[in-house]
């Protein structure tokens, strides 16, 4: 099946500071999602990047679908951005087909 | 706002008790929806896949008796984790995709303890 790989596993950083976080997928994909899970479970859905660039606020992402990889910026950062960050893909022709997780990035924001 | 809602937040329960975790789809139709399964420290892990008004397609090492999924309505699928054990103890999530194109909405995920 597809591997999802993302770096760094762990990442700490003082308030203020930007960070850079990436996830290299093995095959072709159909979708690719950026999320956030809070302290008590929540996925937060950042991102749905197939391919391209978006952004929101201090976060952005950008999708290169023919290298195989996405990166999720994040600038300013916050203490609430603390949490684990997962890129997911999705296989398949059409949306409805299931995700893939990698094993996430734990970001701590230090004060 | 959520367009995917999950049910009961957390569970806390003995040893061989069957627990019913819900998860709706709140504006639109799901003919199929997804349930993970992730430990702690962990990352998620597709335990099957529900497909309304068929059986569930399970991921391999799963056990379908012991994890029963029913998707009687288009918004509605339901996982219940029979007989469960201090094992079984996890986080649950749902998913399901609004549109055929487009991203996967979460519920918020069930904590299941099992004493």
């Amino acid at each position: 099946g597809i591997q999802v790989e993302q770096s760094p596993p762990d990442l700490i950083l003082q308030e203020g500071a930007n960070s850079t976080l990436r996830c290299n997928f093995s095959d072709s994909v159909n979708n690719l999602q950026w999320f956030h899970q809070n302290p008590w479970g929540q996925l937060i859905n950042l991102f749905y990047i197939p391919s391209g660039t978006k952004q929101n606020g201090r976060l952005s992402a950008t999708t290169v679908a023919t290298e195989r990889y996405s990166l999720l910026y994040i600038s300013s950062s916050q203490t609430t951005d603390s949490g684990v960050y997962f890129c997911a893909v999705e296989l398949g022709e059409t949306s409805g087909s299931r995700l893939t997780f990698g094993e996430g990035t734990q970001l701590t924001v230090n004060p | 706002g959520a367009v995917v809602s999950q049910h009961p937040s957390r569970v806390i329960c003995k040893s061989g008790t069957s627990v019913k975790i819900e998860c709706r789809s709140l504006d639109f139709q799901a003919t199929t929806m997804f349930w993970y399964r992730q430990f702690p420290k962990k990352s998620l892990m597709l335990m099957a896949t529900s497909n309304e008004g068929s059986k569930a397609t399970y991921e391999q090492g799963v056990e379908k008796d012991k994890f029963l999924i029913n998707h009687a309505s288009l918004t509605l699928s339901t996982l219940t984790v029979t007989s469960a054990h201090p094992e079984d103890s996890s986080f649950y999530i749902c998913s399901a995709p609004r549109t055929t194109l487009g991203p996967q909405h979460f519920g918020d995920g069930t904590r299941l303890s099992i004493l």
